[in-house]
């Protein structure tokens, strides 16, 4: 049993495409979260959302936009991609927080040409 | 917010040796750190954690030193083996918050 499963793990797209990427934990855990990893391995958080907040980093384009369907499910839709959208897309689970840490899913791999 | 720092930024020992990648942070409220280590095309994934009422923990060859005071906290890995090849993440959390992620260090052990 997968705790954290993203899919698809690998996305090859088109400028000005919109996409979607899935995440769902198995975990029972009450927040999760997206972190894109660009080429230099830098983590860098997107978003983190619970049942009651949702917590957008700032610097995060407006063309994404996290879903919530429910506890378990956390997805990501990127409109209008560009060719600097490419990079490895992380979806993570914790409890409380993160006070006993997160658990990764496996990572999308986008790639916009 | 919390503003991590991770040094070095790339690491090459050879195999036997022993490994150190150090840590600050700059919030006196974060209380959790933890560390992850990302395996070429894969997750991270923890190895270690450290709270901040202790000042050491050790698993095996990995261990993990806080000092509150300075802020400061390191992984060190001893009797470095091929698989431990790796980026390792530091982090820090405050309660209540999201986790800070170091920039990451890229350690390669020498066969």
């Amino acid at each position: 049993d997968t705790a954290v499963s993203q899919t698809p793990k690998y996305l090859v797209t088109q400028m000005g495409n919109d996409k979607s990427i899935k995440c769902e934990q198995n975990l029972g855990h009450d927040t999760m979260y997206w972190y894109k990893q660009d080429s230099k391995k830098f983590l860098k958080i997107m978003f983190s959302y619970n049942n009651k907040e949702l917590i957008i980093n700032e610097t995060v384009p407006n063309r994404f936009s996290p879903k919530s369907p429910d506890k378990a499910h956390l997805n990501l839709h990127i409109n209008s991609l560009e060719l600097g959208d490419s990079a490895v897309y992380f979806c993570a689970s914790s409890q409380d927080h993160g006070v006993q840490g997160y658990t990764f899913g496996s990572g999308t791999r986008l790639t916009v040409v | 917010g919390e503003n991590v720092e991770q040094h070095p930024s790339t690491l090459s020992v050879q195999e036997g040796d022993s490994a150190v990648i150090k840590c600050t942070y700059s919030d006196s409220a974060s209380n959790y750190f933890p560390w992850y280590k990302q395996e070429l095309g894969k997750r991270p994934q923890l190895i270690i954690d450290i709270r901040s009422n202790v000042g050491e923990k050790k698993d095996q060859r990995i261990a993990v030193t806080l000092n509150k005071t300075a802020k400061h906290f390191s992984l060190h890995i001893t009797e470095t083996q091929p698989e431990d090849s790796a980026v390792y993440f530091c982090a820090a959390n405050i309660p209540g918050n999201q986790f800070y992620f170091g920039t990451g260090t890229s350690l390669t052990v020498i066969p």
